[in-house]
Order: C-alpha cells, then sequence, then structure tokens
C-alpha cells in the first residue's frame, strides 16, 4: 500500500530564517505531488505541484519554492521567512489527473 | 477559474441521523472531479469520496454517498447515521485541469460538522 510521510510535524522559526519542508511517498512511483498551505479555519491553497523530477509549477507568486530531486521526494523551502509564511502545509500525492489525492499529515509552521 | 461554493459554516446533528453537506461548484471544464476530504482536529485530511463529470451513478463509499446533479453544478455529500466520530470539518474540492495534467485541487472553505449524543 501507498504511504506518504511529511516532517517534522511543527516548527517554530523566526522571521527571516530558512525553511525546509520534506514529504516521501512509498508504494507507488511517479505519483503527482503537492504542496498545499493551509490558513486557519480555512480551506487549502495550491502552492506547488510537480508531475515528474525537477519538473516544478507554481500556482501563487510566493516567498517560498519546491524541488523534486527524487521520484518520491519534494521538499518546500524558504530562503527566508515571513510572518506570512505561518500556516499548516500539507504534501499530497496522486496518481494522475482527477485522481484523488492523499495527503500526509501536515506541518504546523509558526513564525515568530 | 474554478470556484467552490459550500454555504453552510457550521452544523449540529444529532447522532444516528442523516446529515448532507452542501457543496456548488463552477467550472467551464466538461471534465473534472469532485471531492470530500474530512479533516479531524488533528489536522490530517482524509479523502472520503470522489466523483467524476462523467460518471452517469451517484458515488457511494459506505456510510458516505455523493449526490451529484450536474445541471445544478451540486454535489452534497450525504454521511447516513452519523456518529460522534463524524464531527470534524468537511471540505469539497474539484480538480483543475489547467495545471496541464497534475490538477491541483480548488478547496471551498469547509462546513464544520459537530456531531450531538
Amino acid at each position: 500500500s501507498q504511504t506518504i510521510h511529511q516532517w517534522p510535524a511543527t516548527l517554530v522559526q523566526p522571521v527571516g530564517s530558512p525553511l525546509s519542508l520534506e514529504c516521501t511517498v512509498e508504494g507507488t512511483s511517479n505519483p503527482n505531488l503537492y504542496w498545499y498551505r493551509q490558513a486557519a479555519g480555512r480551506g487549502l491553497q495550491l502552492l506547488f505541484y510537480s508531475i515528474g523530477i525537477g519538473q516544478i509549477s507554481s500556482e501563487v507568486p510566493q516567498n517560498l519554492s519546491a524541488s523534486r530531486p527524487q521520484d518520491r521526494q519534494f521538499i518546500l523551502s524558504s530562503k527566508k521567512l515571513l510572518l506570512s509564511d505561518s500556516g499548516f502545509y500539507l504534501c499530497a500525492w496522486s496518481r494522475g489527473s482527477n485522481q484523488p489525492q492523499h495527503f500526509g499529515d501536515g506541518t504546523r509552521l509558526s513564525i515568530l | 477559474a474554478q470556484k467552490i461554493t459550500q454555504t453552510q459554516p457550521g452544523m449540529f446533528v444529532q447522532e444516528k441521523e442523516a446529515v448532507t453537506l452542501d457543496c456548488t461548484y463552477d467550472t467551464s471544464d466538461q471534465s473534472y472531479g469532485l471531492f470530500w476530504y474530512k479533516q479531524p482536529s488533528s489536522g490530517e485530511m482524509i479523502f472520503l469520496i470522489y466523483q467524476g463529470s462523467y460518471d452517469e451513478q451517484n458515488a457511494t463509499e459506505g456510510r458516505y454517498s455523493l449526490n451529484f446533479q450536474k445541471a445544478r453544478k451540486s454535489a452534497n455529500l450525504v454521511i447516513s447515521a452519523s456518529q460522534l466520530g463524524d464531527s470534524a470539518m468537511y471540505f469539497c474540492a474539484m480538480s483543475d485541469n489547467s495545471g496541464g495534467g497534475a490538477d491541483g485541487l480548488t478547496f471551498g472553505k469547509g462546513t464544520h460538522l459537530i456531531i450531538q449524543p
């Protein structure tokens, strides 16, 4: 069966510090991968998606970047965090178009 | 652009009653997917049910069913015989074909469902 791992579960970072969140998928190959952010009490907003190694598309202009160095690894990064980067970050995978997306447990990021 | 509307910010329901959570959508695509997710207070997003735009039958998964009315652009979630463990946020979502095949989801703002004993 397929599993998705996301870490860390919680993170507290000062403004201006760098960020690296990692997500890995097991039990499948060539998945579509996604990063979402959820503001408190809101729905999810798509940040990045990837259909293959090194192929990243961004949905919204922002202070963050994403990379896919391996088939089942997706990384969310920032060089300098802003207060507005606080939120709940979720990684997800799917088999393809119009297929259910399966989410990791998320990372709660607080910026001080 | 696609849009999902969930008009019920919160709902209180007695245990064992059936629940209908409303969802309407707007899209110009002919091919799309509709999804429902459950998010407990712990935060994880749990996939519940999927309906393809070309599916003629309403999707069902255990106690969950999706009342798909294409002409009305609605995709309501029905939970039969509600349980205390059903208390959570519920999100309706839609696949977006503008992403060149990756189909990021567009989410509604969610409905907070509370099941009362």
